[in-house]
């Protein structure tokens, strides 16, 4: 099983700064890898995949980067409504399919 | 436009069976993988297993022994069957779709809206 590791557990930015999230996986991945973004109450919604694709109707301010092991998701400039917990999850290895634990986004 | 609606028992006992049905509307229903996904009171996103149209699953062997997924193509329906539950079991369950690579199921796009199952006795 590939584990999925994601840094940090919680990251605190102010609107309008650049928010730099990272996910590293226990063994190549090559670039099988998605990123979500999951607000309280709500399913997560997906924003990368391909590690750098992003998925339809997401914002150019997320951008997504990395290969093999090492991987980040950037949001250029916070918007309110960007604070929520991401998640990345991996698909090179299945089953199973795995996910990191996630990185809180907050407001400072 | 694509969207799952899910429903099943939100209450049970320990040792009972949960039982969760997913109806696809809008879209195709071959060429996906149809997953189930769970997400523990404030934790983490855990995949239970997927299933494509014509039966084929696959399972997390953390859960195999307990956990049969089911496609019925006349609805556009897909279910999970999870026996044996404990309180561990206590998540909210997500249905979602899962697009297909070489490598087989990847992302995941749309979601059903989530529904919590408690085990208490």
């Amino acid at each position: 099983e590939i584990v999925m590791t994601q840094s940090p557990a919680t990251l605190s930015v102010s609107p309008g700064e650049r928010a730099t999230l990272s996910c590293r996986a226990s063994q190549s991945v090559n670039t099988n890898l998605a990123w979500y973004q999951q607000k309280p109450g709500q399913a997560p919604r997906l924003l990368i995949s391909g590690a750098s694709t992003r998925a339809s109707g997401i914002p150019v301010r997320f951008s997504g980067s990395g290969s093999v092991t090492e991987f980040t998701l950037t949001i250029s400039s916070l918007q309110s409504e960007d604070f929520a917990v991401y998640y990345c999850q991996q698909y090179h290895s299945w089953p199973p399919i795995t996910f990191g634990q996630g990185t809180r986004l907050e407001m400072k | 436009q694509v969207q799952l609606q899910q429903w099943g028992a939100g209450l049970l006992k320990p040792s009972g069976t949960l039982s969760l049905t997913c109806a696809v509307y809008g879209g195709s229903f071959s060429g996906y993988r149809w997953t189930w996904i769970r997400q523990a009171p404030g934790k983490g996103l855990e995949w239970i297993g997927d299933i494509n149209n014509i039966g084929d699953g696959y399972y997390n062997p953390s859960l195999k022994s307990r956990v049969t997924i089911s496609v019925d193509t006349s609805k556009n329906q897909f279910s999970l069957k999870l026996n044996s539950v404990t309180a561990a079991d206590t998540a909210v369950y997500f249905c979602a779709r899962g697009h297909i690579t070489i490598f087989g199921v990847a992302d995941f796009d749309p979601w059903g809206q989530g529904t919590l199952v408690t085990v208490s006795s």
